[in-house]
């Protein structure tokens, strides 16, 4: 089965910093996906970025980037020019790429960022 | 709508009361899944609906847990005889097609409470 861990329970920034959040995972799949989402208190979880495994290069959305290594089942989050809307729970997931799965997403435990101004 | 819609948005019940959640896909969307979100930590699958098909349902936790798809569109959630620890954000997504990376858009959610 597959797991997701992310052993930060809260990280901090000072505004228009830089954060990097960290993200590991265990699979013996060779093909799936990788995705940051985003929860604010209105609960909704926002997409915020995606990997596919199969590619090397690493994902960018704006201030968003991933540092994805695949050897090491590793998928951190690098926010960039941090923002006070950036505040919120930040949830690591992988989904399966396999044909006979149902695609469902496996979360990690979440990270809180917290935001200074 | 233009999003997934989830009612009601807050639910209270008393133990041993049965419950429906309601969820409403964006339009045309195939694929839609129910997760379980626990106070502090994050969503746990429940079960995916393709169409009114339901491929998977391994998450449910128990035999009181059932949920349907009668028409391929709206899903409705049901626990019967709740317990206190069904109390939880339940958590609604859909998604265009199954295959590909086809991303899970996610509702509101729908906070239960058990007294």
């Amino acid at each position: 089965a597959q797991t997701v861990t992310q052993s930060q329970p809260e990280m901090s920034v000072q505004e228009a910093e830089t954060v990097t959040l960290s993200c590991t995972y265990d699979t013996s799949e060779s093909d799936y996906y990788l995705f940051w989402y985003k929860q604010p208190p209105s609960r909704q979880m926002i997409l915020v970025i995606r990997q596919e495994a199969y590619k090397q290069q690493n994902a960018t959305e704006n201030r968003f980037s991933v540092n994805f290594q695949k050897a090491a089942k590793s998928f951190s989050l690098k926010i960039s020019d941090s923002q006070l809307g950036d505040a919120a729970m930040y949830f690591c997931a992988y989904r399966s790429a396999t044909l006979d799965s149902s695609y469902k997403l496996i979360f990690g435990s979440g990270t809180r960022l917290l935001v200074r101004p | 709508g233009a999003g997934v819609s989830q009612s009601p948005r807050y639910k209270v019940a008393k133990r041993g009361q049965d419950v429906a959640l309601r969820c409403d896909p964006i339009s045309g969307h195939v694929s839609l899944f129910w997760y379980q979100q626990a106070l502090g930590q994050g969503p746990e699958f429940l079960t995916y609906f393709q169409n009114e098909a339901q491929l998977d349902k391994s998450g449910l936790p128990s035999d009181r847990f059932f949920a349907e798809r009668p028409e391929g569109s709206v899903s409705t959630l049901k626990i019967q005889r709740t317990q206190q620890e069904d109390s939880a954000v339940y958590l609604c997504a859909s998604s265009l097609a199954r295959f590909g990376n086809q991303p899970q858009h996610f509702g509101d959610g729908t906070r239960l409470s058990i007294l």
